[in-house]
């Protein structure tokens, strides 16, 4: 099984709904992100929660809510969807940063969005 | 402004040659690096990382170089293989969160 889940993994809406991406984890991380791709621009983070306690925004969170329900489940919102929101949303997760000095992160399937 | 460029979109190596992949940054304060790997429909994941105390870490047929002067990292994959075609990442990262590159797009040819 997956460590990393996210769900749906593809949606279509239209623009002024409300709609929700979840993201689920078994990795026991504390450390949770959501980040959006687009073509040519990489991986942009969104908001990220060190844990269940602890939401903050990131580089894009502009139209973006999130919601820590547990250690393992971390869901982002748009609540009115809009067309330049149509892309791939990734979350992933991290353990605090160990003895190597940095904290990889793991990545789930990612959630093709599109808003029509 | 971009804090982490990587300036090549694509790169096409023949199956057997080296494949090197370039990526700069700007904030010198970031204190460890590393390489993600994406498949199409797929997340990406973790490839190789390099903390800010080394210039060197190598993997198997991976090894990224990093040149703290010049604020350059590099992926260099010998011998590349049709398998390794994917996008790369390079990423940077200070105090938990990382800063990504817009990513280059590897086809090894066979």
């Amino acid at each position: 099984d997956a460590d990393v889940t996210q769900t749906p993994r593809n949606r279509i809406t239209k623009t002024g709904k409300r709609i929700m991406l979840e993201c689920s984890q078994t990795k026991g991380h504390d450390r949770m992100y959501w980040y959006r791709q687009d073509p040519g621009l990489g991986l942009r983070l969104i908001y990220y929660s060190f844990d269940v306690k602890d939401i903050n925004k990131g580089e894009i969170s502009d139209g973006y809510s999130v919601s820590r329900q547990a250690q393992a489940k971390f869901s982002l919102s748009l609540e009115s969807a809009i067309p330049n929101q149509t892309a791939l949303y990734f979350c992933a997760t991290s353990d605090i940063i160990g003895l190597a000095g940095y904290n990889e992160q793991f990545f789930g399937p990612g959630t093709r969005l599109t808003v029509l | 402004d971009q804090q982490v460029k990587q300036n090549s979109p694509s790169l096409s190596v023949q199956e057997g040659r080296i494949s090197i992949l370039n990526c700069d940054y700007t904030n010198s304060m970031f204190d460890y690096f590393l390489w993600y790997k994406k498949y199409p429909a797929e997340g990406p994941t973790f490839l190789i990382s390099i903390s800010s105390i080394k210039d060197k870490n190598e993997d198997g047929r991976f090894t990224v170089f990093l040149n703290k002067s010049a604020k350059h990292l590099s992926l260099h994959i010998v011998p590349s293989q049709p398998g390794d075609s994917a996008v790369y990442f390079c990423a940077a990262g200070s105090q938990g969160n990382l800063i990504f590159g817009k990513g280059t797009k590897l086809s090894v040819k066979p």
